[in-house]
């Protein structure tokens, strides 16, 4: 059974510090990975999509890597700004199953 | 113009009622999903269908009845509603380009049930 944790569950730091959020996966057969970002009240938004042939993925100040074989995903997010402040969530979509299996989730809040 | 909408986008009710969350996607996409997101913020999947057809039902008390009538929708019916049912429901869809390469999925702006 694929069980998706990330950490920190939650994480506050000053403006301008690049930060790095944690995603681990427990069965390595998945079609792709992916980032999303949810504002209090909101719905999902798709951050990066990482597929299982590739190990990273960019997008603006983001960067998300992927290594399957050890089951870990990590966000890179450089220069953060309080605009980042939200919660980010994993997840994965495993072979076999057309379903996303998402993280826990990591509440991040970026002070001015 | 909103890729993934669903009505209504707040819902309280009473204990033991009917309801219906309806959802439209304007993506063409193939696959559409209901997940519950519960009090602790745990997003889990419902359901799946693809083309129309029931892909996935992730152990779903059989309250829970999603219909779609043409692949652009998928509503989500709830019977004898109870006070465990209160959480927030999100619609999303997603295009499978091919055998490993599924799109992402977009999600909706989320229908927030309290069942009281």
């Amino acid at each position: 059974k694929q069980e998706v944790t990330q950490i920190p569950a939650a994480l506050s730091v000053p403006e301008g510090e690049n930060l790095v959020l944690n995603c681990s996966f427990t069965d390595s057969a998945i079609y792709n990975l992916q980032w999303f970002r949810q504002d209090p009240g909101k719905g999902l938004t798709s951050l990066l999509l990482i597929q299982s042939s590739q190990r990273e993925q960019t997008s603006g100040r983001l960067n998300a890597s992927l290594d399957k074989s050890s089951g870990r995903s990590t966000l890179y997010i450089a220069a953060s700004q309080p605009g980042d402040s939200a919660t980010y969530l994993c997840a994965v979509f495993p072979r076999g199953f057309q379903k996303l299996v998402f993280g826990t989730g990591t509440r991040l809040l970026v002070s001015p | 113009d909103t890729a993934v909408s669903q009505t209504p986008k707040y819902l309280v009710t009473q204990m033991g009622n009917d309801k219906s969350i309806k959802c439209e996607q304007n993506l063409g996409h193939d696959t559409m999903y209901w997940y519950k997101q519960d009090s602790k913020k745990f997003l889990k999947i419902m359901f799946s269908y693809n083309n129309k057809e029931l892909i996935i039902n992730e152990t779903v008390p059989n309250r829970f009845s999603p219909k779609s009538p043409d692949k652009a929708h998928l509503n989500l019916h709830i019977n004898s509603l109870e006070l465990g049912d209160s959480a927030v429901y999100f619609c999303a869809s997603s295009q499978d380009l091919a055998e490993d390469d599924w799109e992402t999925q977009y999600f909706g702006p989320g229908t927030r049930l309290l069942v009281l």
